[in-house]
């Protein structure tokens, strides 16, 4: 596609529930990044993937949080037993080589209730 | 580890106006630096980037940024304000190439740009 497509744009889920955040990057695209951004803060790194393989997951918060890339282009965050600190805007960026700058999606607003 | 302290999470300038926003960095290896812009509703977009070749660079919508490894700095202008200007801006700091590794964001500075 033209940009990164992130979906759902807005998610409001009950505490406990499970969420999957899906990214689309731009076609071709080599690096897939999630990042987590609290109000008023900037992004902070969640983990990423060249291809398929994630190559560092050092961000995710806990062992709820995981994703997948399974054919090296859209990826999946998953957050299982969401929890109300869970609540953020989840962004995801990606880059056309490993050594590219970011395009960033516009993001998936998460608000545990 | 590197991390980015952004001075002034709010900036106000008048239109025509000299834009200044501050970034320090702290890295124990020469690092990448970015400055990324975010609009209402929307993605950040990268501005500019220094790695490690010309320290003024130039980016988009007239903005540019001087790396200063005395100072650690690595500072946002634009001689002119324009009301399209108004955003979030979010310095940010890797090791590596964007791509190779993860960006550290600073906390941002709205900038409001008063007529």
């Amino acid at each position: 596609g033209a940009g990164v497509s992130q979906s759902p744009r807005y998610k409001v889920t009950k505490r406990g529930q499970d969420v999957a955040l899906r990214c689309d990057p731009i076609s071709g695209h080599v690096s897939l990044y999630w990042y987590r951004q609290a109000l008023g803060q900037g992004p902070e790194f969640l983990t990423y993937f060249n291809y398929e393989a994630q190559q560092d997951k050092s961000g995710l918060p806990n062992d709820r949080f995981s994703a997948e890339r399974p054919e090296g282009s859209i990826s999946t965050l998953t957050i299982q037993r969401t929890e109300q600190r869970d609540s953020a805007m989840y962004r995801c960026a990606s880059s056309r080589t490993k050594q590219g700058g970011y395009t960033f999606g516009s993001g998936t607003r998460l608000t545990v209730v | 580890a590197q991390s980015v302290t952004q001075l002034g999470s709010h900036v106000s300038v008048s239109e025509g106006a000299l834009v200044l926003l501050r970034c320090n960095y702290s890295s124990s290896v020469p690092p990448y630096l970015f400055w990324y812009v975010q609009y209402p509703n929307q993605g950040l977009q990268l501005l500019l980037k220094y790695t490690s070749a010309a320290t003024l660079v130039k980016g988009i919508n007239g903005f540019e940024a001087e790396f200063k490894k005395s100072e650690t700095s690595f500072h946002l202008t634009k001689p002119s304000a324009h009301m399209s200007d108004a955003a979030e801006y979010f310095c940010a700091v890797s090791v590596k190439p964007a791509g190779r590794r993860a960006l550290t964001f600073g906390s941002g500075t709205r900038l409001q740009v008063q007529p």
